[in-house]
């Protein structure tokens, strides 16, 4: 059963840093990896997807890669800024042919000004 | 597309009535998600289905929660009778080639 592991649980920095989010899935055998924002009482935002060949997707300040073999991967955040702060979740769906999402239980982010 | 549509966003009602979840996925993806998120829990999946078909249900927790897709623009999740302990925000999302996409979510509270 794949299981996903985000650290750390949560992060408070000063606005304009740099900052790394990790994580970490138990079986390499991915389709893809999915990196989600999540604000209070809202759904889901998909920030980046990163195919099982790829080894990063850039989006602005966010850049994440993937190493499958190692069965992690990191969310980069440059300059952050005070709305950044949110939940960030990634997901892993399984490379069997379904789709079903295994989600982290998420790194919570806070940057003050 | 205006992504996935959920409704209603808010849902207060008694213990043991029934309660129906609605979703519109996006035009075109071929999986659809049912997800349950708590604070105790986090995102929990519930049941998906791929081209209208129920694939895995084996996240339901009773048999008072069902789900339904009968076309390919909508989906159900029933629970029946509710109780407190289902309390929760319950998301919809549908994927096509691996990419999820969430609606807004219902928030759940059985009193």
């Amino acid at each position: 059963k794949q299981e996903v592991t985000q650290i750390p649980a949560a992060l408070s920095v000063p606005e304009g840093e740099n900052l790394v989010l990790n994580c970490s899935f138990t079986d390499s055998a991915i389709y893809n990896l999915q990196w989600f924002r999540q604000d209070p009482g809202k759904g889901l935002t998909s920030l980046l997807l990163i195919q099982s060949s790829q080894r990063e997707q850039t989006s602005g300040r966010l850049n994440a890669s993937l190493d499958k073999s190692s069965g992690r991967s990191t969310l980069y955040i440059a300059a952050s800024q005070p709305g950044d702060s949110a939940t960030y979740l990634c997901a892993v769906p399984m490379n069997s042919g379904y789709s079903t999402l295994t989600f982290g239980k998420g790194t919570m982010l806070l940057v003050s000004p | 597309d205006a992504g996935v549509i959920q409704s209603p966003r808010h849902e207060v009602t008694e213990m043991g009535q029934e309660v129906t979840l609605r979703c519109k996925p996006i035009s075109g993806h071929d999986y659809l998600f049912w997800y349950r998120q708590t604070m105790m829990r986090g995102l929990e999946l519930l049941i998906y289905f791929n081209n209208n078909v129920p694939i895995d249900d084996s996240g339901m927790p009773e048999d008072r929660f069902s789900a339904k897709m009968p076309n390919a623009s909508f989906s159900t999740l029933k629970i029946q009778p509710s109780e407190p302990r289902d309390s929760a925000v319950y998301f919809c999302a549908s994927s096509f080639e691996g990419e999820a996409f969430f609606g807004q979510g219902t928030r759940l509270t059985v009193v």
